[in-house]
């Protein structure tokens, strides 16, 4: 069974800062997802990756397989980044299937 | 918008009820996934159907709950005499299955509450 692991659960930061959230997952995968959770419930897939590193706009993401880690970072950090921000990793007996970690909460302060 | 869509939004019903949550995939997506979020958790996989199969269903789904997908399109969620503990959010997300590209694209969730 593949267990998904995410820190810190709860981050506030103010306006403009780096921030770094972070996965670690206990079988070998495929690929790896993050995704974001706004008030209300709609999630939106930001990367899936399986090596190396993406970046989209101001987020980054990185995975380190040997390691079994990914970090989402998100640079000069803005209130509308406020949201709760998930990894998610194929099951392992089955790699339709997506195993959550229970999310990190972010708040950013103006 | 993710182009995923699901009906109702919110459902508020007594214990013992049936209710029955709809989702509407991208329309060439030909994966359709079930998940149960409930309050400071992720996600939990319940179900999910390629085309109009399904292809398997978690143990977290008892007997109470069913899911259809009739001619590989829409999908329908039921869930017969609700109890207290039913009270989350369901998801629905969509994809198109292809080699390492499998996206998920999920709709904005039903938020079911049993009184």
């Amino acid at each position: 069974k593949n267990e998904v692991e995410q820190s810190p659960q709860n981050l506030t930061a103010q306006e403009g800062e780096f921030i770094t959230i972070n996965c670690s997952y206990s079988v070998g995968i495929s690929a790896l997802h993050w995704l974001q959770q706004h008030p209300g419930g709609g999630i939106v897939s930001l990367f899936m990756l399986s090596s190396g590193k993406k970046k989209h706009g101001r987020l980054i993401a990185t995975i380190n397989i040997q390691e079994k880690h990914s970090s989402l970072h998100i640079t000069a950090s803005h209130p509308r980044d406020s949201a709760v921000y998930i990894c998610a990793v194929p099951s392992s007996y089955n790699t339709d299937k997506l195993i959550f970690g229970t999310g990190t909460r972010l708040q950013v302060f103006p | 918008d993710t182009g995923v869509s699901q009906d109702p939004r919110h459902k508020i019903t007594k214990r013992g009820q049936n209710v029955t949550f709809r989702c509407d995939p991208i329309s060439e997506h030909n994966r359709l996934y079930w998940y149960r979020q409930t309050l400071g958790q992720g996600p939990e996989f319940l179900t999910y159907f390629q085309n109009e199969a399904q292809l398997e269903k978690s143990r977290l789904l008892s007997d109470r709950f069913s899911a259809e997908r009739p001619k590989g399109s829409f999908s329908t969620l039921e869930i017969q005499r609700t109890e207290q503990g039913d009270s989350a959010m369901y998801l629905c997300a969509s994809s198109l299955s292809r080699l390492n590209t499998d996206t998920q694209y999920f709709g904005p969730g039903t938020r079911l509450t049993v009184l």
